[in-house]
Parts: C-alpha cells; sequence; structure tokens
C-alpha cells in the first residue's frame, strides 16, 4: 500500500541535542510538508518542499532544518536552538497541485527529558 | 490574511444523533476546502473536499459538508453518528502550495 512512513512513533531529545525526525513517502507525490501540532491548536507549518533539493521555510522554521535530497524522502532536525520541542510533528506530501488534498503520517511525538 | 474559524472546540452528542461541526473561513481568493478527521496519536484522514462544482460534498464514513460562499461557512454534518467517530476534526482552506491553514479543530465526543 502506498502511504507516509515517520519513524520513530516516539522520540526523547536531551537538553543541547539535535534530533532528526524521518519521513518517507511512496506515493510518488513531488511536494512534501512538516508540521507541528500542539494541543488545541491547528497545525502550524514548518517547511515545505516542492521539490528535490529545494525547499521553503513555513509560519514556524526557527530552530528546524530539513533537507530533500530524494523524492520520497524529507527528514526534519530538531536542533538545540528550538526551545520548545516537545509537540506532535506531522509529515504531509500532496500531487503538485493547489486543489489537491494532503496525504499524512502517523506522526512523531517528540518530548524532553 | 485568510483564517479558519472552528466555533466550537468540543462537541458532546449521543449516539445515533446527527451533528454539526462548524467551518467559517476568511480569504479573499479563491478557496479550496477539505475536512480532515484525526484519531488518537495518528496522521490526519480526510474525510471530503470542495474543489467546485456541487456544494454539497459527500465524503467517507457518511459524512457530508455544504460550502455557502456568501457566508464563507463549510460545516460538517453527520445525520446519525457512531462510537467510533469520536475524534478530531479539522477544517482547511488552501489557497497555494504553501498555503494550507488548519483551523484549531473541534473535538467530537460521541457518548453511548
Amino acid at each position: 500500500d502506498g502511504g507516509i512512513t515517520q519513524s520513530p512513533k516516539y522520540l526523547f531529545r536531551k537538553e543541547g541535542q539535535n534530533v532528526t525526525l524521518s519521513c518517507e513517502q511512496n506515493l510518488n507525490h513531488d511536494a512534501m510538508y512538516w508540521y507541528r501540532q500542539d494541543p488545541g491548536q491547528g497545525l502550524r507549518l514548518i517547511y515545505y518542499s516542492q521539490i528535490v533539493n529545494d525547499f521553503q521555510k513555513g509560519d514556524i522554521a526557527e530552530g528546524y532544518s530539513v533537507s530533500r535530497e530524494k523524492k520520497e524522502s524529507f527528514p526534519l532536525t530538531v536542533t538545540s536552538a528550538q526551545k520548545n520541542p516537545t509537540a506532535f510533528y506531522l509529515c504531509a506530501s500532496s500531487i503538485g497541485q493547489i486543489n489537491q488534498p494532503q496525504h499524512f503520517g502517523d506522526g512523531t511525538r517528540l518530548s524532553i527529558l | 490574511a485568510q483564517s479558519v474559524t472552528q466555533l466550537d472546540s468540543q462537541v458532546p452528542v449521543f449516539e445515533e444523533a446527527p451533528v454539526e461541526l462548524r467551518c467559517n473561513y476568511s480569504s479573499s481568493v479563491s478557496v479550496y476546502l477539505f475536512w480532515y478527521v484525526q484519531y488518537p496519536n495518528q496522521g490526519l484522514q480526510l474525510l471530503l473536499k470542495y474543489l467546485s462544482g456541487s456544494t454539497l460534498v459527500k465524503g467517507i464514513n457518511g459524512f457530508e459538508a455544504e460550502f455557502n460562499k456568501s457566508q464563507t461557512s463549510f460545516h460538517l454534518r453527520k445525520p446519525s453518528v457512531h462510537i467510533s467517530d469520536t475524534a478530531e476534526y479539522f477544517c482547511a482552506v488552501r489557497t497555494s502550495y504553501d498555503k494550507v491553514i488548519f483551523g484549531p479543530g473541534t473535538s467530537l465526543s460521541v457518548i453511548p
């Protein structure tokens, strides 16, 4: 079955540590996105990428970094500069048309030790 | 700037009763509208979408939504809810590749 795989499902970060969240899709979608979800809030866009080797900052990019070396993969690194990283992180993808919905992975829950 | 409002943060409803989850948006450009459902500790799943044409849109699991351009609304309805419908529901508006604005969500609790 085609879909989006996020790993790990749960992740713990120590102070001063960078951690990387994995996102892989086999839907052959051009566009990929990272969102942050906090309790009682909607999704906020961190980064997005429309094509390989290109990505754009979203609304809350500070303290995060991404790469898009392959069409299928869009890993997110939460750096030590992100002072409040505890959240649920969702990866999504879509085909390259704005009238199409996004498909989501099952998320990674990041907590601070 | 675009925005999405979901007027009810929590909606309790008895099993087999009807439900309406409200969504209003503001945008100065054409929009595409979506409703997603999220079960605990999972990602979002598309329920239905409005792109153009008929203003009444039918989705999965017996849900439907009506687009009202004059009221800038896209309310979600189901005539008879089940326990399995207990989840978080998000309304979303898309105007460009990067501009997908999500509402804050409505938590639907179905009471047996």
